[in-house]
């Protein structure tokens, strides 16, 4: 089981441009979250996808949007980025209908110019 | 204002020296998650809590629960240069039908000199 994976590992995107960050659930797991990670704080909700639909969201804008995919796969993409959208961005699966943990992907790190 | 506040931000501690990290949530808590995350890397998860005076141990990492507090602690005997990196707490927010999101600490960043 390969666990939770996430492309690309690094990215560098200029500011205005446009990123997709793609996220592979652990085997069986049928709901993707995404997190943003700023250097040296926690991870901060971005939204949930379940069914291929954006169960939850949190204090995000628009410009932050999602898919999932039917194999649950799920990718994260950010329009008109901002310098303040470098972060670690962290991928996390889970069972939809159980208090059990998620699992997390190694991220992509994610740098504005 | 941090619904989850963790304490001490940052640690440092010689090897084989005992230390513990405080989560304290300003909701009640109906779940509690630790996690360590090393520089750059994904969060691993340690363990999951939910219920009051709920006690769980891996290796030499312990976490205990306490409900009327609102309060976990993370504690780590004979501290090792592997136990480096970040801690972070991590909480189920009200049950609401399926939805779910984890709520965060800033986590603790543990530094073990060898």
């Amino acid at each position: 089981d390969a666990g939770v994976t996430q492309s690309p590992t690094h990215l560098i995107k200029t500011r205005g441009q446009q990123v997709t960050l793609r996220c592979s659930p652990k085997s069986g797991h049928d709901t993707v979250s995404w997190y943003q990670q700023a250097l040296g704080q926690g991870p901060q909700f971005i939204f949930q996808y379940y069914e291929e639909e954006e169960r939850q969201r949190g204090n995000f804008p628009d410009r932050f949007s999602g898919h999932q995919f039917p194999n649950y796969s799920s990718e994260l993409n950010v329009n008109a980025l901002l310098l303040g959208d470098s972060a670690l961005y962290l991928c996390a699966s889970s069972f939809s209908s159980s208090f059990n943990e998620q699992f997390f992907g190694p991220g992509t790190r994610l740098t504005v110019l | 204002s941090q619904e989850l506040e963790q304490s001490p931000q940052s640690l440092i501690v010689q090897e084989g020296k005992n230390l513990t990290i405080n989560c304290t949530s300003s909701k009640t808590l109906y779940g509690l998650y630790w996690y360590k995350q090393k520089y750059g890397e994904g969060l691993i998860f340690l363990m999951m809590l939910q219920k009051g005076g709920e006690e769980k141990s891996h290796e030499k990492i312990t976490a205990k629960l306490d409900e009327k507090k609102q309060q976990s602690s993370l504690h780590i005997t004979a501290s090792q240069p592997s136990h480096a990196g970040i801690y972070l707490c991590g909480a189920d927010g009200p049950y609401a039908g399926n939805n779910r999101k984890l709520i965060w600490g800033l986590g603790t960043s543990l530094a073990v000199n060898p």
